[in-house]
């Protein structure tokens, strides 16, 4: 069963940090881009960043760029998402999302976590 | 950035008419386009990828069609299990989705 699991959310004052974990099985991890996306309450969803099969490759939407940090261990099937200066509006439910096709970098996705939420609220 | 907008916003269809669904890019993505059905306290589900290719074990009342800028998802026969939000999502470029479409029935 291809099922990531996030970790690491939970509620944080704005302007600190918090790192996101994603474990991965069921998939050769190490042959799929993987994404993370997010939903803000009540809202549509936002791509976040993604990373390259082999880590070598990154990028974000413009809202995150210089403070969130996509990574990734292949060694451990798992993807990360270090979020710094966070901010009231990054408070969402965090997914992380694989490629639908290996190697490939064709940005659509068919298998979600089951969401991790973020709240930044002081 | 590609802007995606979707139509209508709420769909209220009875069991077993057929329900259809809008979605529009700001500028052309030829058949880059997927649709997802997300239910409540749910992730997404990837239905239709290629603007109108349907992933394996999605039932087949479920269809899509488009390119360019024009993309529509079509469920032919409504089925309880169907009420949900679907997104379009655009993959030309770096992602962006729709604001959703939610179906409901009437």
């Amino acid at each position: 069963q291809v099922q990531p699991v996030e970790s690491g959310g939970g509620v944080v004052q704005p302007g600190r940090s918090l790192r996101l974990s994603c474990a991965a099985s069921g998939f050769t991890f190490s042959n799929y881009g993987m994404h993370w996306v997010r939903q803000a309450p009540g809202k549509g969803l936002e791509w976040v960043a993604v990373i390259s099969y082999g880590g070598n490759t990154q990028y974000y939407v413009d809202s995150v760029k210089g403070r969130f940090t996509i990574s990734r261990d292949n060694s451990k099937n798992t993807l990360y998402l270090q979020m710094d200066s966070l901010r009231t509006e990054d408070t969402a439910v965090y997914y992380c999302a694989k490629e639908f096709t290996q190697y490939a970098g064709d940005w659509f996705f068919d298998y979600w976590g089951l969401g991790i939420p973020v709240t930044v609220s002081s | 950035e590609i802007v995606m907008t979707q139509s209508p916003a709420t769909l209220s269809v009875s069991p077993g008419e057929r329900a259809t669904l809008s979605c529009w890019a700001s500028q052309s993505i030829s058949s880059s386009l997927a649709w997802y059905q997300q239910k409540p306290g749910q992730a997404p589900r990837l239905l239709i990828y290629g603007a109108s290719t349907r992933v394996t074990g999605i039932p087949d009342r479920f269809s899509g069609s488009g390119s360019g800028t024009d993309f529509s998802l079509t469920i032919s026969s409504l089925q309880s299990e169907d009420i949900a939000v679907y997104f379009c999502q655009q993959y030309r470029e770096r992602p962006s989705f729709g604001p959703g479409t939610k179906v409901d029935i009437k």
